[in-house]
């Protein structure tokens, strides 16, 4: 079965700084990973996917992400933080073959400090 | 197009009553869910469809029925609602139930409270 890990349910940076968010995966067979922002009340909007092609993948807004098979990981970052990156990020993922579900990690609320 | 829409937005109900979740999406995606938002607990998948006339169950899909008769439209009923499932309920699409077009697009939400 899969399942998705985010460790830290809250995150803060100051603007200007590096965000980094953690996402851990299990998985029997390698899967697709996403990640997804969610602005307050509103729905999930995809930042970035990883699909098996490369293992770094860039997303919208200046975030990107590395698939690391060897740490079953898939971490979220951007070199500088916008006051406007402030939201919810989950880490999602899915089977590449046997299965259609997406799960998703608990989320990690990221907070922007002026 | 529209996306994924969602009605209604807000919804607040008794304990024991029912009703229906309507959601649909214009882009002739094969694969809809539905989700549900709690704090802390991220987005748990209720039910999901890859395709008309299929469903099956997601982690937690007691207490919640679906049917798929069209491409487009897959509600999500609440039999007889419970507290437990006061939450923010979103609905998915995506475009093939597998393969590499993995990305799900969702609607706007609903959020419901039962009392």
């Amino acid at each position: 079965a899969q399942s998705v890990t985010q460790l830290g349910s809250h995150v803060s940076v100051s603007e200007g700084a590096l965000v980094l968010l953690r996402c851990n995966y299990s998985s029997s067979v390698p899967p697709y990973l996403f990640w997804y922002v969610q602005y307050p009340n509103q729905g999930l909007q995809l930042l970035l996917k990883y699909t098996s092609a490369a293992t770094l993948v860039k997303g919208i807004n200046g975030f990107e992400a590395e698939f690391k098979k060897s740490e079953t990981s898939f971490h979220l970052t951007k070199p500088s933080a916008h006051m406007s990156d402030a939201a919810e990020y989950f880490c999602a993922v899915s089977p590449a073959t046997g299965g259609f579900k997406t799960i998703f990690g608990a989320g990690t609320r990221l907070f922007v400090k002026a | 197009n529209a996306g994924v829409t969602q009605t209604p937005k807000f919804q607040v109900l008794k304990t024991g009553q029912s009703m229906t979740l309507q959601c649909a999406q214009d882009m002739n995606h094969e694969y809809m869910s539905w989700y549900r938002q709690d704090p802390g607990m991220g987005l748990r998948l209720i039910h999901y469809s890859v395709g008309a006339g299929i469903t099956d169950q997601g982690e937690v899909p007691n207490g919640y029925n679906v049917s798929r008769s069209t491409t487009e439209d897959f509600p999500l009923r609440l039999l007889s609602a419970a507290p437990s499932q006061t939450s923010v309920y979103f609905c998915a699409s995506k475009l093939t139930a597998g393969g590499p077009t993995g990305e799900q697009y969702f609607g706007p939400g609903t959020r419901l409270t039962v009392t």
